[in-house]
């Protein structure tokens, strides 16, 4: 057990909707990363988050979008969903500082299906 | 830009043999780089960090080498298990820890 924890593990839903995923880092870990998978993909980077604050940015469509609470626990939102957003979504957190080098430990995923 | 290349064939190897998968990157120069391992429909596992002064890092039946010269890390599984059997990442970090697409390992008995 990595400590990260996301719901919900499986989520279905149709084109055009919009749906919410969440992420609780380790305890103490600042900060929290996204990430998306799909079949014939890697590892997506998609957004980092620190301490609340957003700390990098990767390929994340202009749908998407996310935000980390003062509590840490971070939210992934997916709006106007689209049959290729189906994929796994991962949700990863590293300890303080949120340096690229850090080890990351990643939550189990949220596969989401989009019909 | 930064790109990180793993062999995307999958490896199959015997029981109890090494196994060996290979991380290629261009355009960049890091300071470390990682592995981790992910079993299917599970997220990735952290396994083993390499500076790039270590040349070698070894934990348990793992070992990583990492070579600046040909911008190059080797992954070693000695005596490998069935249980070895996942798909193996490697990642560099740059303003953000890049992944690379993963080789998949299958030991068989």
């Amino acid at each position: 057990d990595s400590g990260v924890t996301q719901t919900p593990k499986h989520l279905i839903t149709a084109t055009g909707q919009r749906v919410t995923l969440r992420c609780s880092p380790r305890s103490g870990d600042l900060s929290v990363y996204w990430y998306q998978q799909s079949l014939d993909q890697g590892l997506q980077f998609l957004i980092q988050y620190y301490n609340g604050e957003e700390r990098a940015k990767g390929n994340i469509l202009e749908r998407f979008s996310a935000q980390q609470f003062p509590d840490l626990h971070s939210e992934l939102n997916l709006s106007s969903l689209e049959l290729g957003d189906s994929a796994l979504y991962f949700c990863a957190s590293s300890a303080s500082g949120g340096q690229a080098k850090n080890i990351q430990y990643f939550g189990a995923g949220t596969r989401l299906s989009v019909l | 830009s930064q790109k990180i290349e793993q062999n995307s064939e999958a490896l199959n190897i015997q029981e109890g043999k090494t196994a060996t998968l290979t991380c290629n990157y261009t355009n960049y120069s890091p300071a470390y780089l990682q592995w981790y391992r992910q079993d299917p429909g599970r997220g990735p596992v952290f396994l083993l960090l390499i500076r790039e002064n270590e040349k070698e890092k070894r934990k348990e039946r793992l070992k990583v080498t990492f070579d600046t010269t040909l911008k190059q890390s080797l992954f070693h599984i000695t005596a490998s298990q069935p249980a070895d059997s996942a798909t193996y990442l490697c990642a560099l970090p740059t303003d953000k820890l890049i992944f690379g697409t993963g080789t998949r390992l299958q030991v068989f008995p």
